[in-house]
């Protein structure tokens, strides 16, 4: 049974440019949280996607985009890159409104 | 608002030696409280968690944390460190708000093992 698969692992980026990354679920899993995880600190919740719709989104600009699709694997999108958005992009499933998360090994971006 | 706060950026021990991780929160009610450890370039793997009942919760790789709602603490503890505990470790608190569940992490506690 695959847990949850994020791909891809390691990203590089310029400042403007706009980036997709993608998570699949672990299986029977069908809601998918974005977090943000900075050099140094914890995760930070970016939009978690339930039903192919968003349903709770953290303090991030609008910059930040996301998607579910049919079979519960979701995408994020950051456009216009910034330095600060250097960070590692974890994706966590679960089964809906339960505590327990399953996060991915996440994606490393880096915004030169 | 929920948040955690861990004291510790790092923690130094001897291999074989006993370990305690400061975690305080703070949230209106009895909130789900966790702790999760990641290894480098890894995701996060659940140790243990709490809700209610037994304050005193035993996780997984010889891990345990305590609830202490008169200090709004939840310290993970092990009584003899491995070298393989080596790794970032955070507190986590949540609660389900409006038919979803957030937890908020805490910056997080390094641990660093000495052979």
């Amino acid at each position: 049974d695959a847990g949850v698969t994020q791909s891809p692992t390691h990203l590089i980026k310029t400042r403007g440019q706009q980036v997709t990354l993608r998570c699949s679920p672990k299986s029977g899993h069908d809601t998918v949280s974005w977090y943000q995880q900075a050099l140094g600190q914890g995760p930070q919740f970016i939009f978690q996607y339930y039903e192919e719709e968003e349903r709770q989104r953290g303090n991030f600009p609008d910059r930040f985009s996301g998607h579910q699709f049919p079979n519960y694997s979701s995408e994020l999108n950051v456009n216009a890159l910034l330095l600060g958005d250097s960070a590692l992009y974890l994706c966590a499933s679960s089964v809906r409104v339960q505590e327990k998360l399953f996060f991915g090994s996440g994606t490393q971006l880096s915004v030169l | 608002a929920q948040s955690v706060t861990q004291p510790d950026i790092h923690i130094t021990v001897s291999e074989g030696a006993s370990l305690e991780l400061r975690c305080n929160y703070s949230y209106g009610a009895t909130p789900y409280l966790f702790w999760y450890v990641q290894s480098p370039g890894q995701g996060l793997q659940l140790l243990l968690k709490y809700f209610s009942g037994d304050t005193l919760v035993q996780g997984i790789k010889g891990f345990e944390a305590e609830f202490k709602r008169s200090q709004s603490s939840f310290n993970l503890r092990k009584p003899s460190v491995h070298w393989s505990d080596a790794a970032e470790y955070f507190c986590a608190v949540g609660a389900i708000e409006g038919g979803s569940y957030i937890p908020t992490f805490g910056r997080g506690t390094s641990l660093i093992v000495h052979p």
